[in-house]
């Protein structure tokens, strides 16, 4: 199974802030990997996939990059709605499927 | 509109059989590319994939769990179901399904993504 890490685990950041995450898959993925944001008690939102393109409707603050092991999610302008956790997710052994262990964004 | 509503029971015991159901709204799993996706959410943890069923009735199931899982359709009713059998307390979790369709990305192919969610159904195993 192709495995997920991300880092940081957490991350403090203000509002206006640049803030970046990265995953990173235990092999080589090509550019099929997702990020999502998941605020307390609710369910996750996806943000990005296939590595950069941004879903209908997510805030171009939000991009992505990267591929093979190596994928980025950066936040260009910090706002107060975007203090949430992140998940990344492979999709390249699709039907099998793997989330890395999120990132937390909260307030310094 | 496109929405999922997991439901099911709120308290099991260990060893009991778990069965959830995604009833969905406002999309067709016969259509092409199209699957629905059982993930599960410990209190505090990560998300855990379980499950995918797709329009042409295929199934897999998570390498971990795979002994324990079913997931079936019932297309008429609009319903994808998920049991999980000798339920032990660890599996106490928020269980959320999603549809899972196939994106076409230009120059690359098609990816698969979860894009809409269920409110999750929270699950607590305990005797």
């Amino acid at each position: 199974d192709i495995q997920m890490t991300q880092s940081p685990s957490s991350v403090s950041a203000s509002v206006g802030d640049r803030v970046t995450i990265t995953c990173r898959a235990s092999q080589g993925i090509s550019s099929w990997l997702a990020w999502y944001q998941q605020k307390p008690g609710k369910a996750p939102k996806l943000l990005i996939y296939a590595a950069s393109s941004l879903q209908s409707g997510v805030p171009s603050r939000f991009s992505g990059s990267g591929s093979g092991t190596d994928f980025t999610l950066t936040i260009s302008s910090l706002q107060p709605e975007d203090f949430a956790t992140y998940y990344c997710q492979q999709a390249n052994s699709f039907p099998l499927l793997t989330f890395g262990p999120g990132t937390k964004v909260d307030i310094k | 509109q496109v929405t999922l509503r997991e439901s099911g029971p709120a308290l099991v015991k260990p060893t009991q059989t778990l069965t959830l159901t995604c009833t969905f709204s406002g999309f067709s799993l016969s259509t092409s590319g199209m699957c629905v996706s059982w993930i599960r959410q410990p209190p505090g943890k990560a998300l855990e994939w379980l499950a995918l069923i797709d329009w042409d009735d295929d199934k897999y199931y998570s390498t971990s769990l795979k002994t324990r899982l079913t997931i079936s359709k019932d297309t008429s009713k609009n319903q994808v179901v998920l049991t999980m059998t000798n339920m032990d307390p660890v599996d106490t979790a928020t269980y959320y399904c999603a549809r899972i369709p196939r994106i076409a990305v230009a120059g690359e192919g098609a990816t698969y993504a979860f894009d809409i969610w269920g409110q999750g159904t929270m699950v607590t195993v305990s005797s």
